[in-house]
């Protein structure tokens, strides 16, 4: 079964608005966390943002939120103010404590900005 | 600079002729891992290592071999390529020690085409 699921294989935003990519994931490990990165078209992996299982706060880094609902296992990844810069892929991802701490990835979402 | 180097970035090869592809890191990092992706899959997980001559399967090692001689370098061997290993491949390091949120480094990618 997927652990990691991004629903949205690609999305479009205009420049300047804010947009959601969602992310769920399943795990039965009470201690993990949560991250998102960012793919430009050069290809390298950036880290943007981090969630633990048991922070009580949503995560946040300057334009970059996470909508984290441990209920519901979603881990949404919120961008303010969208920028053309912001085009590109965008990867969901896990560890588990108990899974030694192996990263599973979702398949990603495509975020294109529209001037 | 702390960063971890893949080479060599771009590699077109013929099915059956062995490969390899190097990747170092100078974090001093025990943990190093090697991933493809592929569009719609992800990043997936081929092996890793928690330190020298420690290794260990991922979601996807077949084909692969590895090695971890060395702290610092941790090749991955693909001993007879076939066309399914064209992908782009991710290196990536971060310290054994530490909390869930301990930051991964990754390489600038691999991209592999077997022909």
């Amino acid at each position: 079964a997927q652990k990691i699921t991004q629903t949205q294989p690609g999305m479009f935003v205009q420049e300047k608005e804010a947009v959601t990519l969602d992310c769920t994931y399943d795990t039965s490990d009470p201690s993990y966390g949560l991250f998102w990165y960012k793919q430009p078209s050069s290809g390298e992996m950036i880290f943007l943002i981090y969630q633990g299982s048991y922070d009580q706060q949503n995560a946040t880094e300057g334009r970059y939120s996470l909508n984290f609902q441990k209920a519901r296992k979603s881990a949404n990844l919120v961008i303010s103010a969208s920028q053309l810069g912001d085009s590109a892929m965008y990867f969901c991802a896990m560890r588990e404590l108990l899974g030694g701490q192996n990263f599973v990835f979702g398949p990603g979402t495509r975020l294109s900005v529209l001037p | 600079e702390a960063q971890v180097t893949q080479n060599p970035r771009y590699l077109i090869t013929v099915t059956g002729k062995k490969l390899t592809v190097t990747c170092s890191q100078n974090m001093n990092h025990e943990y190093m891992s090697w991933y493809r992706q592929d569009p719609g899959l992800g990043l997936r997980q081929i092996y890793y290592s928690m330190n020298v001559e420690v290794t260990d399967k991922g979601d996807v090692p077949e084909g692969y071999k590895v090695s971890r001689k060395e702290k610092r370098n941790f090749p991955l061997i693909l001993e007879s390529p076939s066309p399914n290993q064209t992908s782009l491949y991710f290196c990536a390091s971060r310290a054994g020690t530490g909390g869930l949120n301990t930051e991964a480094f990754f390489g600038q990618g691999t991209r592999l085409t077997v022909v």
